[in-house]
């Protein structure tokens, strides 16, 4: 089976750095991802790891043990439209060759 | 700019009345689909996986006969669901994957469609 644990919600200032954690125990692994939702619109993409180690993309840094189960998604100066949902998912063989399974996702908030 | 559209991005109907939401690839040609589900404060839940050509693939607990999947070109897969009640309301994402691109970013979602079954 397919399990993904992330917080349910965060909460961090403007300007300030926030780590979101993901741990993962799943049937296969290709791959993990993530992905930000704002309310009501789709995911986007944000990071992907398939190597252990740090992935830096500007603000956003992705981080992946794959021997731990575990990432980290960690968001520099924070910015008020920062403030959305963070999904961590996982790429794993299925139908069509591979699928992607989600967490709950993380719904964090900026605040001034 | 987008590259999978889906339509319609709200549909409000009552109770019994089947809806059908389209997800176009708009500059790729999208060997796999998936339809994905989400409730309010939950996250996407995978539904089925989409083949062009061949029957789709169901993930357990989803009915195939309610949540009709058709994916008849490279560029169009479609979802029905039949005979919708309220209990189906929710958001419903499509995704497609571009087999050309790099694995990064292997799967390019829809803007979602908002069902709400009266």
């Amino acid at each position: 089976g397919q399990n993904i644990d992330q917080p349910t919600e965060m909460t961090a200032t403007e300007g300030a750095i926030v780590q979101i954690n993901c741990t993962y125990q799943t049937s296969g692994f290709n791959g993990l991802f993530w992905y930000q939702q704002h309310a009501g619109e789709a995911p986007t993409f944000l990071s992907y790891n398939v190597l252990d180690g740090l992935e830096e993309k500007g603000r956003f840094s992705s981080f992946l043990s794959r021997s731990k189960g575990y990432s980290y998604l960690l968001l520099k100066e924070l910015q008020m439209k920062d403030s959305a949902s963070y999904l961590c998912a996982v790429k794993s063989p299925g139908a069509g060759s591979y699928q992607l399974t989600f967490g709950k996702g993380t719904k964090l908030s900026v605040i001034p | 700019g987008a590259v999978v559209s889906q339509h319609p991005s709200r549909v409000i109907c009552k109770s019994g009345t089947s809806v059908k939401i389209e997800c176009r690839s708009l500059d790729f040609q999208a060997t796999t689909m998936f339809w994905y589900r989400q409730f309010p404060k939950k996250s996407l839940m995978l539904m089925a996986t989409s083949n062009e050509g061949s029957k789709a693939t169901y993930e357990q607990g989803v009915e195939k006969d309610k949540f009709l999947i058709n994916h008849a070109s490279l560029t169009l897969s479609t979802l029905t669901v039949t005979s919708a009640h309220p209990e189906d309301s929710s958001f419903y994402i499509c995704s497609a994957r571009d087999p050309d691109r790099t694995d990064n970013q292997p799967q390019h979602f829809g803007d979602g469609t908002r069902l709400s079954i009266l």
